[in-house]
């Protein structure tokens, strides 16, 4: 069965350093990949998918197939990337989500 | 510009009560989707409907009833309410297929069953 898994329940980063939101996936099929993410009394909202290849708040996730993996990443983390981020796997017509990660960005 | 609404935001109900979540989207959205967020859980899908008439079972149909009468609404029935359906309930849309695909969501409905 398609799964998604986030090793990590939280993360703490200080402002300015790297973050890394780890997100692994077995699929048999050509996966499809997103990141969400939930701010503080906000609605879950898209943050970027694996097809786009594109870069949102400076935030990045590359597809590595042979690791099964799409991870999360910024080079330089600030105060408001604080939020609740899900991995979530497109299989057919359903979407499934990782358990997802609490990034705490420290001051 | 509404989106996806969801009512009731707030609902407490006793054991074996039943409910309807209601849900509805005015972006002529094939897809519709249940979810349910539990702490540490993350995001379970329960059931999800790719257009009007047709319903599919998620990963955690159990307990709940759904049906797609029309595209723009999509209600979510709990018949006999138990404990462990208290949980937040997300109802998201999406048009599949297109190059900007994403899933709306709504603002959740937070449900406590004691």
């Amino acid at each position: 069965a398609q799964r998604v898994t986030q090793p990590e329940k939280l993360l703490s980063v200080f402002k300015g350093a790297p973050v890394e939101l780890k997100c692994n996936y077995s699929y048999s099929g050509s996966p499809e990949l997103f990141w969400y993410v939930q701010y503080s009394r906000q609605r879950l909202q898209l943050l970027l998918r694996h097809i786009s290849r594109e870069s949102i708040k400076g935030f990045t996730a590359d597809l590595n197939k042979g690791e099964t993996s799409f991870h999360l990443k910024k080079p330089f983390a600030q105060e408001e990337d604080s939020a609740m981020y899900y991995c979530a796997l497109r299989r057919d017509d359903k979407i499934i989500f990782g358990k997802g990660t609490r990034l705490h960005i420290l001051p | 510009n509404a989106g996806v609404t969801q009512t009731p935001k707030f609902r407490i109900l006793k054991i074996g009560q039943s409910m309807t979540l209601q849900c509805t989207q005015d972006m002529n959205h094939n897809y519709m989707y249940w979810y349910r967020q539990d702490p540490g859980m993350g995001l379970k899908l329960i059931y999800y409907s790719v257009g009007a008439g047709i319903t599919d079972k998620g990963e955690v149909p159990n307990g709940y009833n759904v049906s797609r009468s029309t595209t723009e609404d999509f209600p979510l029935r709990l018949e006999l309410a138990a404990p462990s359906q208290t949980s937040v309930y997300f109802c998201a849309s999406s048009y599949p297929g297109v190059t900007n695909e994403k899933l709306f969501f709504g603002s959740g409905t937070q449900l406590s069953v004691l």
